[in-house]
């Protein structure tokens, strides 16, 4: 069981707006920053936000991260078929003096 | 561009260790953490620790306290993860990962630990 809850999947159309949820609690979420994870199949994971809402250089203005409270949000608009990936979201635990990511959500486009 | 290169797959019987490699090319090594982060075939992502090389200070997550052991080798912008013990449960992908703005920027290519 992750300590950062996401749904296990999601799924849009190409061009289609799609939302992905994660949510902890005060000791992770609540008090440090998020990073969101893009793993395409067969290759390491891939920074695509950092801090909640920033995006590094080269990561498409498509995704946009938000936050509220203990829960954040990754946002793909304009979908496309090669963002079909897996997507996590990873804090700092203060309580646990450790990194934890959400289980992950596997994104279709259909 | 600093680039992180894995040392290649291992196949280990169980109760034995595990020593995998992590090398930095392209950039400053010492100055930025260097966390291991695993993944069970089918599984999500788990972060196991990590190691300021310029400070020499490793933290680990609880789970593996006791059989995780991360080091750094400044003259070869080398990370070492070293895990003992193993069972079957530790078959997974292993990945080295940088820490820059609280947040894993630059991932090696990851290293599969087979226990069998």
């Amino acid at each position: 069981q992750s300590v950062l809850t996401q749904p296990p999947s999601a799924s849009g159309t190409p061009g289609q707006r799609v939302t992905i949820s994660c949510s902890g609690s005060s000791s992770n979420i609540g008090s440090n920053p998020v990073s969101w994870y893009q793993q395409l199949p067969g290759t390491a994971p891939k920074l695509l936000i950092y801090t909640d809402n920033q995006r590094p250089s080269g990561v498409p203005d498509r995704f946009s991260g938000s936050k509220s409270g203990t829960s954040v949000s990754l946002a793909i608009s304009g979908l496309q078929s090669e963002d079909e990936a897996d997507y996590y979201c990873a804090s700092w635990d203060d309580s646990l003096n450790a990194v934890v990511f959400g289980g992950g959500t596997k994104l279709t486009v259909l | 561009q600093v680039q992180l290169v894995q040392s290649g797959a291992e196949v280990k019987k169980p109760g034995s260790s595990v020593k995998v490699s992590c090398k930095a090319s392209g950039g400053t090594f010492s100055s930025f953490p260097i966390n291991w982060v695993r993944q069970a075939p089918g599984q999500g992502l788990e972060w196991m620790g990590r190691i300021i090389p310029i400070l020499d200070i490793a933290n680990y997550a609880q789970k593996f306290q006791g059989r995780v052991t991360i080091t750094a080798d400044k003259s070869t912008s080398t990370a070492y993860l070293e895990l003992s013990s193993l069972r079957s449960e530790d078959t997974a992908l292993y990945y080295c990962a940088r820490t820059t703005s609280r947040s894993f920027d630059i991932w090696g290519q990851g290293t599969m630990v087979t226990v069998s």
